[in-house]
């Protein structure tokens, strides 16, 4: 099956710890996109990469970083630094501007 | 910066009435999309409109994208309670390859 995975599906960090959340893709994209979605509103893009090796920052990615070391994988780091993270986030993936493809999501919830 | 705008926020209908949200923004857009999100669930992929003024039909669902390629709308005829979900608008700037949501409306179908 091809498809778009992330894991964990629930995610609890304690403050001040880091974490890391998995987004892989086998549709051979190779576009791939982070995504922040809080209670009844739309979704911010965190960061975005075209291509292995390279990423671009999106509209809120203090507090966030991210690797492009394979096509197929596209982790996101929650970082301390990131000071209201509770949110859910959504990993997607897409060729060049055309339809995006979204993972299931990760319910990241800060206690 | 670029901003994508939705109207409603929300809106509420009875089962059988038809349903319109509008889409602006702040510059144009090489394309747009059109997704919908179940609650609790992640988007899913409409509709790609590309051309000026384009105009597509899917079933009940009929997709616009505006003459000046700023603003789109979505108008479902008849409404069921399986339309239930957030809709969202999403489109790259002509000259970035990122995406911009729009705010999204919410839609609540009383049977």
């Amino acid at each position: 099956d091809g498809g778009i995975t992330q894991s964990p599906k629930y995610l609890f960090r304690k403050e001040g710890q880091n974490v890391t959340l998995s987004c892989e893709q086998n549709l051979n994209h190779d576009a791939m996109y982070w995504y922040r979605q809080d209670p009844g509103q739309g979704l911010r893009l965190i960061y975005y990469s075209q291509i292995v090796n390279d990423f671009q920052k999106g509209d809120i990615a203090e507090g966030y970083s991210v690797s492009r070391e394979k096509k197929e994988s596209f982790p996101l780091t929650v970082t301390s630094a990131q000071k209201n993270p509770t949110a859910f986030y959504l990993c997607a993936s897409s060729h060049r501007r055309g339809e995006q493809f979204f993972g299931p999501g990760t319910r990241l919830t800060v206690l | 910066g670029q901003q994508v705008m939705q109207i409603p926020q929300y809106q509420h209908v009875q089962e059988g009435e038809d349903f319109t949200t509008y889409c602006n923004s702040s510059t144009t857009l090489s394309n747009i999309q059109w997704y919908k999100q179940r609650p609790g669930g992640h988007p899913v992929f409409l509709i790609q409109l590309v051309k000026s003024g384009e105009v597509k039909k899917q079933k009940r669902l009929t997709f616009q994208f505006g003459e000046a390629k700023k603003n789109s709308s979505l108008h479902i005829t008849a409404t069921q309670t399986t339309d239930v979900g957030t809709y969202f608008c999403a489109g790259p700037p002509n000259n970035f390859n990122k995406f911009y949501f729009g705010s999204g409306t919410k839609l609540n179908v009383k049977p």
